[in-house]
């Protein structure tokens, strides 16, 4: 099945500095890429996903990227603010079929920036 | 639009009761529910996988007639924690997928379950 490996599992900035994290995963046959942040105590919130028939996808302060050949995925947070501090969860997932879309997740990485 | 409640969101009970938590997507239709479990610091474990009208499919490990799914239509999906114990303790959440809005997970809030 697929694999799914986060990295960095820590991670703290200073106020207005960028956030990256780095998520690779194992099966090609992935095509369907989201992010997820979760405050503590509560649910996984979808910040934005991405699609294999793109490279990159933004969302005002957000973006992801995606490079199929090297089968990695980054998550890209500019000018990150305090209530950025959470949670972030890579996943991927192969879509329908045999799966019924069930998604594989990372370990997890916890954003923390300092005001 | 694309939101899921989960009832209880919290619930405590005795060693050997059952527990019931519900799961709903409120404005779409979900052909597939999954079931997770998240432990303190941890990211979420997938339990089992349902699609409406059918059995649900357990991932290893996880016990099928202890955690009891039932997914009776396309936006109500239950999980019965089945004599539960204080390992059962945890952190369950839901999630609802449908067709029409391609693979996207919709979770609920989550129920925290104590076991005394």
């Amino acid at each position: 099945g697929e694999n799914v490996e986060q990295h960095p599992s820590t991670l703290s900035v200073q106020e207005g500095d960028s956030a990256v994290i780095k998520c690779t995963y194992s099966d090609s046959a992935s095509n369907y890429f989201p992010w997820y942040k979760q405050e503590l105590g509560k649910r996984p919130q979808l910040i934005i996903d991405i699609r294999s028939n793109v490279g990159e996808k933004k969302d005002q302060r957000i973006a992801v990227t995606l490079n199929k050949t090297a089968k990695h995925f980054s998550l890209h947070i500019t000018e990150t603010q305090p209530e950025d501090s959470a949670v972030y969860f890579c996943a991927a997932s192969s879509g329908g079929g045999s799966t019924l879309g069930r998604l594989y997740f990372g370990r997890g990485t916890q954003l923390t920036v300092w005001p | 639009g694309a939101v899921v409640s989960q009832h209880p969101s919290r619930v405590i009970c005795k060693s050997g009761t059952s527990v019931k938590i519900e799961c709903r997507s409120l404005d779409f239709q979900a052909t597939t529910m999954f079931w997770y479990r998240q432990f303190p610091k941890k990211s979420l474990m997938l339990m089992a996988t349902s699609n409406e009208g059918s059995k649900a499919t357990y991932e290893q490990g996880v016990e099928k007639d202890k955690f009891l799914i039932n997914h009776a239509s396309l936006t109500l999906s239950t999980l019965t924690v089945t004599s539960a114990h204080p390992e059962d303790s945890s952190f369950y959440i839901c999630s609802a997928r449908t067709s029409g809005k391609g693979d996207t997970q919709y979770f609920g809030p989550g129920t925290r379950l104590t076991v005394l």
